[in-house]
């Protein structure tokens, strides 16, 4: 069965350089959230978007920015990077807001890492 | 402010041995809790949820509101158990996790 897919699966950047991550949700779903994990540090919630607009918004810096397109893929931009940005990054996706029609499950993507020198 | 506390960093048990990950939160609303895993080189997963009332891989946990606490058991580990476990509060539409807890089944 289908995934959430994450693309790059790894980056590296440079201090003030920017970054993009891209996550492909599984077909059908609408919601798509994105979390951050540093090392030895729990998942933080950063974002999420259900059918194409914000319905949720985390710990995310005003650095960053995402979307969630026609396709209900989603973008997450990051700019001026700072070395605490270095993190796994989590895309997932439910069908439906969870806590609403949502059976309440995440369905995650195996992550981005993203290193920033 | 929710949160989700889970005490132990690391848990080895033998192969066969009882298992009980901690979890405790802290929530004004009503809770609604979740365990998730991630076995290694695998996507972080949903093992169960306590809405549920239900047994996986024979796991349980049961929601005591009076403890404010969601620990999960299973009495005879394996050794594909072994992963990373993740205590998880919803919030409206998001979840808020726990640092996990590293369990390591050695035969």
């Amino acid at each position: 069965a289908a995934g959430v897919i994450q693309s790059p699966r790894h980056l590296i950047k440079e201090k003030r350089e920017t970054a993009t991550l891209k996550c492909y949700p599984i077909p059908r779903h609408d919601t798509v959230y994105w979390y951050q994990q540093g090392p030895g540090q729990d998942p933080q919630f950063l974002i999420s978007f259900y059918e194409k607009m914000q319905s949720d918004k985390g710990s995310i810096p005003d650095r960053f920015s995402a979307q969630q397109f026609s396709d209900y893929h989603s973008e997450l931009n990051m700019s001026s990077l700072e070395l605490g940005d270095s993190a796994l990054y989590f895309c997932a996706s439910s069908l439906g807001l969870m806590g609403t029609t949502s059976t309440g499950e995440l369905f995650f993507g195996e992550g981005s890492r993203l290193t920033v020198l | 402010a929710q949160r989700v506390t889970q005490p132990e960093k690391l848990l080895s048990v033998f192969k066969g041995a009882p298992v009980e990950l901690k979890c405790n939160y802290s929530y004004s609303g009503s809770p609604e809790l979740f365990w998730y895993v991630q076995y290694s080189r695998q996507r972080l997963q949903l093992l169960l949820r306590h809405i549920s009332r239900e047994s996986i891989k024979g796991f349980t946990a049961d929601l005591n509101k009076g403890e404010t606490s969601f620990h999960l058991k299973k009495p005879f580990a394996q050794e594909e158990d072994s992963a990373m476990y993740y205590c998880a509060l919803r919030r409206y539409s998001t979840l808020t996790f726990g640092k996990g807890t590293m369990l390591l089944v050695s035969p």
